[in-house]
């Protein structure tokens, strides 16, 4: 079975410049979350998807946006890129979402590696 | 906020030998904590979670251990080879489907 994959594998952009990245999750799990790691540091939290409904928001700037389609693929939309915001972009799917009492696992894809020059 | 502390500089031993990783944190009663594996230029892999009613967990060679009064986990590798080398990951339940991440230890297992 495929796992979660994600496109593109690498981009380079400018400053300014706006990027997508896209996500197709396992099938059969609706929910997706977006992750952003910088080199050396552990991934953060941005988005939470669940049946195409924002479920939760990480502290990162509007610039930052994401939707997630019927055949719960996803989209993460970054504008007006920064240079600080070069960094591997994971995406994770999981069946449900996880709430206090529950966890489901999730499964990270490979990621989309951004460079912002 | 929530923080995770995870030790900074890597982590260098022989192969054969066990490996024990640590995971502290502040500000939080995690219902869960969770071990991941990432490899270079990889997505984190799962590999083992605990919860808080928990106080050990053991999967082959992996044992984790978690002390919710020292806000505390230990994660080991027991008779570790070199393709255990890798980056570990402490993370905590944040709410929904929100993980935590501490920023991993990198563990070298030398022949």
């Amino acid at each position: 079975d495929a796992g979660v994959t994600q496109s593109p594998t690498h981009l380079i952009k400018t400053r300014g410049q706006q990027v997508t990245l896209r996500c197709s999750p396992i099938s059969g799990h609706k929910s997706v979350s977006w992750y952003q790691q910088v080199l050396g540091q552990g991934p953060q939290f941005i988005f939470q998807y669940y049946e195409k409904e924002e479920r939760g928001r990480g502290n990162f700037p509007d610039r930052f946006s994401a939707r997630q389609f019927p055949n719960y693929s996803s989209e993460l939309n970054v504008n007006a890129l920064l240079l600080g915001d070069s960094a591997l972009y994971l995406c994770a799917s999981s069946l449900e979402h996880s709430g206090f009492l529950s966890y489901n696992e999730q499964f990270f894809g490979p990621g989309t590696r951004l460079t912002v020059l | 906020s929530q923080k995770i502390e995870q030790n900074s500089e890597a982590l260098n031993i022989q192969e054969g030998k066990t490996a024990t990783l640590t995971c502290n944190y502040t500000n939080y009663s995690p219902a869960y904590l969770q071990w991941y594996r990432q490899d270079p230029g990889r997505g984190p892999v799962f590999l083992l979670l605990i919860r808080e009613n928990e106080k050990e967990k053991r999967k082959e060679r992996l044992k984790v251990t978690f002390d919710t009064t020292l806000k505390q986990s230990l994660f080991h590798i027991t008779a570790s080879q070199p393709a255990d080398s890798a980056t570990y990951l402490c993370a905590l339940e944040g709410g929904y489907n929100k993980l935590i991440f501490g920023a991993g230890t990198r563990l070298a297992v030398h022949p």
